[in-house]
């Protein structure tokens, strides 16, 4: 079975600072999609930005880019000139190519102070 | 935009009830999950269904069981409701044709269950 793991449960971060949320996970397949999403206080989940296994190119959107290492099983989110409204929980999730199922880490709550 | 929604935000009932959650998609959607959130274990999935009156289980099924009469609502069921229950429920949808290109979950805003 996969496992995802965020070792660190909260983070802050400056305004304008840039912040990096970790997440390892584990698995025997050799394709499969990554993802983190974000809940803010609303609870309402937001897809942040995804990553194809068999893409060698880290994923970026807009301030939101990844570190995806394939080999230690490591993708982490890198956030740049982080903004108040960055402050949610992010959840690291994972799905197998094959499957419709995601599997969630449990979650880093960041704050951005002002 | 696709719209899930989840009929309570907020529940709150008593041990040994039997509690009903109800999740309705307004898109069509094949899949639909339910997943039940716990600070420090994340998100873990309760059940899902890829049709109507399909059902799988996920990983933590355990006292939990659900009904798929019809495509656009998915209901979570606690047969006898217990204190250990008390937790963030939340439904999702995805298409199961697009989910390859589109890859994306939509959520409802959650419903909070307190078990008293």
């Amino acid at each position: 079975a996969q496992t995802v793991t965020q070792s660190q449960p909260e983070m802050s971060v400056q305004e304008a600072e840039t912040v990096t949320l970790s997440c390892t996970y584990d698995t025997s397949e050799s394709n499969y999609y990554l993802f983190w999403y974000k809940q803010p206080p609303s609870r309402q989940m937001i897809l942040v930005i995804r990553q194809e296994a068999y893409k060698q190119q880290n994923a970026t959107e807009n301030r939101f880019s990844v570190n995806f290492q394939k080999a230690a099983k490591s993708f982490s989110l890198k956030i740049s000139d982080s903004q108040l409204g960055d402050t949610a929980m992010y959840f690291c999730a994972f799905r197998e190519t094959s499957g419709s199922r995601l599997t969630f880490g449990e979650g880093t709550q960041l704050t951005v102070n002002p | 935009d696709v719209k899930v929604t989840q009929s309570s935000r907020y529940l709150v009932k008593r041990t040994g009830e039997k509690v009903f959650l109800e999740c309705v998609q307004d898109m069509d959607h094949e899949n639909m999950f339910w997943y039940r959130q716990d600070p420090g274990l994340g998100l873990r999935l309760i059940y899902f269904s890829y049709d109507v009156k399909m059902k799988e289980k996920g990983d933590i099924p355990e006292g939990y069981s659900v009904s798929r009469e019809k495509k656009e609502r998915f209901s979570l069921i606690l047969e006898s409701a217990s204190t250990n229950q008390t937790s963030m429920y939340l439904c999702a949808s995805s298409s199961l044709w697009t989910f390859a290109t589109n890859e994306k979950l939509f959520f409802g805003s959650g419903t909070q269950l307190s078990v008293l």
